[in-house]
């Protein structure tokens, strides 16, 4: 496509619900990333996937995170046994970092909610 | 491992002000940088980028000079407008890691007064 989407754009889930994030990155492009944002903060690095290296899962902040990458194509991110702080928008990104001097493109995001 | 610090904001300005924020990073080897922004209701989008020491970035009247000696990329623009009010990040990519991982700052607020 034309830029990175995520689906959806919106989502209310009830707490202790597990909920899949969906990245689709611009076609072609070997690195994809997960952030969050939390209200009025700034972005906090989730996970990292490049071509078919192990991803770096370094910041995720609890085991009731996790994310795939299938095809080194499309991403999942899912959240297990949603809590209240997980509220925030996850955005994800995408590019082709050939020689690490590509700009990311970044997705609309998706603003998560937990009540 | 690799970090960027930038100035605390919210930043609040009168239209036509000079407009600094600052942004340090830590990183061994050659990092590009980049400042990324993100207007109100939209999604974040390259604003600037510098690829190797003393590079100067520029877009829509802003300027960073990739400064490797104090290891800074400061934002400037000489003349601000309401317009440019938002969230400003600063971010680097290729630092020790040399694995592509992009590793922002906790971004600054900007607000423009007419």
């Amino acid at each position: 496509g034309a830029g990175v989407s995520q689906s959806p754009s919106n989502k209310v889930t009830e707490k202790g619900k597990d909920v899949e994030l969906r990245c689709d990155p611009i076609s072609g492009h070997t690195a994809l990333y997960w952030y969050r944002q939390s209200l009025g903060q700034g972005l906090e690095f989730l996970i990292y996937f490049q071509g078919n290296s192990a991803p770096d899962k370094s910041g995720l902040p609890s085991d009731r995170f996790s994310a795939e990458r299938t095809g080194g194509s499309v991403s999942t991110l899912t959240i297990q046994r949603t809590q209240q702080e997980d509220s925030a928008v996850y955005l994800c990104a995408s590019s082709y970092p050939g020689n690490l001097n590509t700009e990311a493109f970044f997705g609309q995001g998706t603003r998560l909610t937990v009540v | 491992g690799d970090s960027v610090t930038q100035m605390e904001g919210p930043v609040t300005l009168s239209e036509e002000a000079f407009l600094t924020i600052n942004c340090t990073y830590t990183a061994t080897g050659y990092p590009s940088l980049f400042w990324y922004v993100q207007y109100p209701g939209e999604g974040l989008q390259l604003l600037l980028k510098a690829t190797k020491a003393d590079d100067k970035g520029s877009n829509k009247g802003f300027e960073a000079t990739y400064r490797k000696e104090t290891t800074s990329f400061h934002l400037e623009k000489g003349s601000v407008q309401v317009s440019d009010s938002a969230v400003y990040f600063c971010a680097l990519i290729g630092g020790s890691s040399n694995t592509g991982k992009l590793i922002f700052g906790q971004g600054t607020t900007l607000q423009v007064k007419p």
